[in-house]
């Protein structure tokens, strides 16, 4: 069965930039999209752009356009997420997700990661 | 963007009870349609896809209907597990989230 596990909690500054790694294990990880949703307090789930490991393509939502990378290491089975410009609205749980759809996005995520928090404080 | 509407905000219930659930969309969606359920401190768990197909390992007190704009989540009996917060997910163009409804014990 396979796992997504991310990277610690991070706290950031206004305007800097911040990288939220998933490594998956006991499973294939380079067949399956992985995705990238954040739920800020009280507010709710956002999806941000994903990538299938298998064709290096990430797919942004238009809302993240321009500040967001998403890339995927094959090698170590782990995706990465970068935002940059942060801004005290990007405080939010960080979530990775595998795709039910095999080398395609079906948009429905059948395993996720633990989350991982973002704070960006000055 | 698709905007999805949960109702109600929250279901106060006892166990055994049928918790039924809304999602209703700005625009269709054909059957386009999740259900998750979400545990405070947890990430979501899917449990249905494509408005009516249970994810692996759901168990069949839980069942999806509906299609264009409006859909329903069905739990038949609810166990002490089941509280939580239930959110729909839409996938035309990219996905968006309900706002959620929550279940909580009576």
């Amino acid at each position: 069965q396979v796992q997504l596990v991310q990277s610690g909690a991070e706290v950031k500054k206004p305007g800097s930039s911040v990288k939220v790694s998933c490594k998956a294990s006991g499973g294939t990880f380079s067949s399956h999209a992985i995705s990238w949703v954040r739920q800020a307090p009280g507010q709710g789930h956002e999806w941000m752009g994903g990538i299938i490991p298998l064709f290096g393509t990430p797919n942004y939502a238009q809302n993240f356009q321009g500040r967001v990378t998403i890339i995927a290491d094959e090698s170590t089975s782990t995706a990465y997420m970068e935002l940059s410009s942060l801004r005290s609205e990007d405080t939010a749980v960080y979530y990775c997700a595998r795709d039910m759809g095999l080398l395609r996005f079906s948009y429905y995520m059948d395993v996720w990661g633990q989350g991982t928090t973002v704070t960006v404080s000055s | 963007e698709i905007v999805l509407t949960q109702s109600p905000a929250t279901l106060s219930l006892s166990p055994g009870e049928r918790a039924i659930f809304s999602c209703r969309a700005s625009q269709s969606v054909g059957s386009y349609l999740a259900w998750y359920q979400q545990k405070p401190g947890q990430a979501p768990r899917l449990l249905i896809y494509d408005a009516s197909n249970r994810a692996t390992g759901i168990p069949a007190r839980f069942s999806g209907s509906g299609s264009g704009t409006d859909f329903t989540l069905t739990i038949s009996s609810l166990e002490p597990e089941d509280f939580a917060v239930y959110y729909c997910q839409q996938r035309t163009n990219w996905p968006t989230f309900g706002g959620g409804t929550t279940v909580e014990i009576k």
